[in-house]
């Protein structure tokens, strides 16, 4: 099936830092997702992305959609320590098609 | 956002036994719903799709009769895990997608710890 590659892999940085994790894949996705998930609880979405090049924010987090359509990147700015989590990228090749996940990046953040 | 549920929360079973868990879209029309399944420091691992009111389709290597899916409403799905084993304890999560706004997202429950002991 398809994959995407996610990176990094995990991530440890100091409250207030800001923090970029993107996915690529080889193939085209119409859509991009964003998920934070937290132990013991599902993915919860943060943001999504419907056109190439398109930039999105939500809060203190910015994605965006890339312009070849094989990735996207997420932006964290001035992080908090509720950011700890693991964070997944996932791709829609076509409406009603299922998702495809990245491998997710463990993010870390000390007080 | 929209909401979907999930019951139960965590279960613990005794091998051989049955366990259903429940997932509702509580705000939104659900046309597709999915089973995914979760083991520790892994990403999701779809099982099965489901469209309201047909069959549902099973990725490659999950047994379809031991893992029973109906999705009888445009509100609700189940998963019936059939003569669980101690190899079936995971964390099942499920997700519906429907029109929430003017675009189709995916919106997933808060999982079902499974033991089987």
């Amino acid at each position: 099936g398809q994959q995407l590659n996610q990176s990094p892999q995990s991530m440890f940085i100091q409250e207030g830092e800001d923090v970029s994790m993107n996915c690529t894949s080889s193939s085209i996705f119409n859509t991009w997702l964003w998920y934070k998930q937290d132990p013991g609880e599902g993915p919860v979405l943060l943001i999504a992305l419907y056109k190439a090049g398109e930039l999105t924010s939500n809060g203190r987090l910015t994605a965006q959609f890339g312009i070849t359509r094989k990735d996207s990147f997420l932006n964290i700015s001035a992080s908090i320590p509720s950011d700890v989590g693991i964070y997944f990228c996932a791709g829609l090749e076509t409406s009603g098609s299922r998702l495809t996940f990245g491998e997710g990046t463990q993010l870390t953040v000390n007080p | 956002g929209a909401v979907v549920s999930q019951h139960p929360s965590w279960v613990i079973c005794k091998s051989g036994t049955s366990v259903k868990i429940e997932c509702r879209s509580l705000d939104f029309q659900a046309t597709t719903m999915f089973w995914y399944r979760q083991f520790p420091k892994q990403s999701l691992m779809l099982m099965a799709t489901s469209n309201e009111g047909s069959k549902a389709t099973y990725e490659q290597g999950v047994e379809k009769d031991k893992f029973l899916i109906n999705h009888a409403s445009l509100t609700l799905s189940t998963l019936t895990v059939t003569s669980a084993h101690p190899e079936d304890s995971s964390f099942y999560i499920c997700s519906a997608r429907g029109q929430t706004g003017y675009n189709d997202e995916q919106y997933f429950g808060p999982g079902t710890r499974l033991t089987v002991t």
